[in-house]
């Protein structure tokens, strides 16, 4: 059966230093989402991208984030210079439509921690 | 804003036992409501879903019931097993296209 992956499974980063946490969606689906949890809350929705532009964000996801779709299977999150406030687990998920009546299809998580 | 409501855990079961995990919603509108799971060290997997008021979802021998006048999804098994232990998260997507979950529910299975 076809799954989400994500590479890598855990990444530790230095305050201030760059990261790119990368995924690789379903081949056939047309939406990718980044959500994150911090430890012991929610998981919260941090943006859509369909047909090379973001759809929709959340106010966490502001100038320091960024999206990409570099080729016609990944799937990136960029974030420029870390906080010690981004330590999280990161879920991409993807899904043929944006539709709700729609599943989205996540994968393992990126465990990021900053020091 | 949306948002969804989860009974706090953990819950802690020994096998063959009833579980039931509340899920309440609020969200404008007719959201699709959602329960993902996570077992250890995995991603989220969708366990059931329901797309309007009182159709059922069900897998695995989990069912939850789309309540719109109670606002309710709540998550039930009639006999759970060892391997059931896991986190599990009720969620509704709304008219937008994210996801708002809940704070998740760890269950514990003892044999």
């Amino acid at each position: 059966e076809p799954e989400v992956t994500q590479t890598p499974s855990h990444q530790v980063t230095q305050m201030g230093q760059e990261v790119i946490l990368r995924c690789v969606p379903i081949s056939n689906h047309l939406y990718f989402y980044w959500y994150r949890q911090i430890l012991g809350q929610k998981v919260e929705f941090l943006v859509s991208f369909y047909n090379n532009e973001i759809s929709e964000k959340s106010e966490i996801f502001d100038d320091q984030f960024s999206v990409e779709r570099p080729d016609g299977s990944n799937f990136t999150l960029k974030i420029r210079s870390t906080k010690l406030e981004d330590s999280a687990m990161y879920f991409c998920a993807s899904g043929v439509s944006g539709r709700a009546t729609d599943t989205q299809y996540f994968g393992p998580g990126t465990r990021l921690t900053v020091l | 804003g949306d948002s969804v409501t989860q009974m706090e855990g953990p819950v802690t079961l020994s096998e063959e036992a009833c579980l039931t995990i509340n899920c309440t919603y609020t969200a404008t509108g007719y959201p699709s409501l959602f329960w993902y799971v996570q077992y250890p060290g995995e991603g989220l997997q969708l366990l059931l879903k329901a797309t309007k008021a009182d159709d059922k979802g069900s897998n695995k021998g989990f069912e939850a019931t789309y309540r719109k006048e109670t606002t309710s999804f709540h998550l039930e098994k009639g006999s759970v097993q060892v391997s059931d232990s896991a986190v599990y998260f009720c969620a509704l997507q709304g008219g937008s296209e994210k996801l708002v979950f809940g704070k998740g529910t760890k269950l514990t299975v003892n044999p």
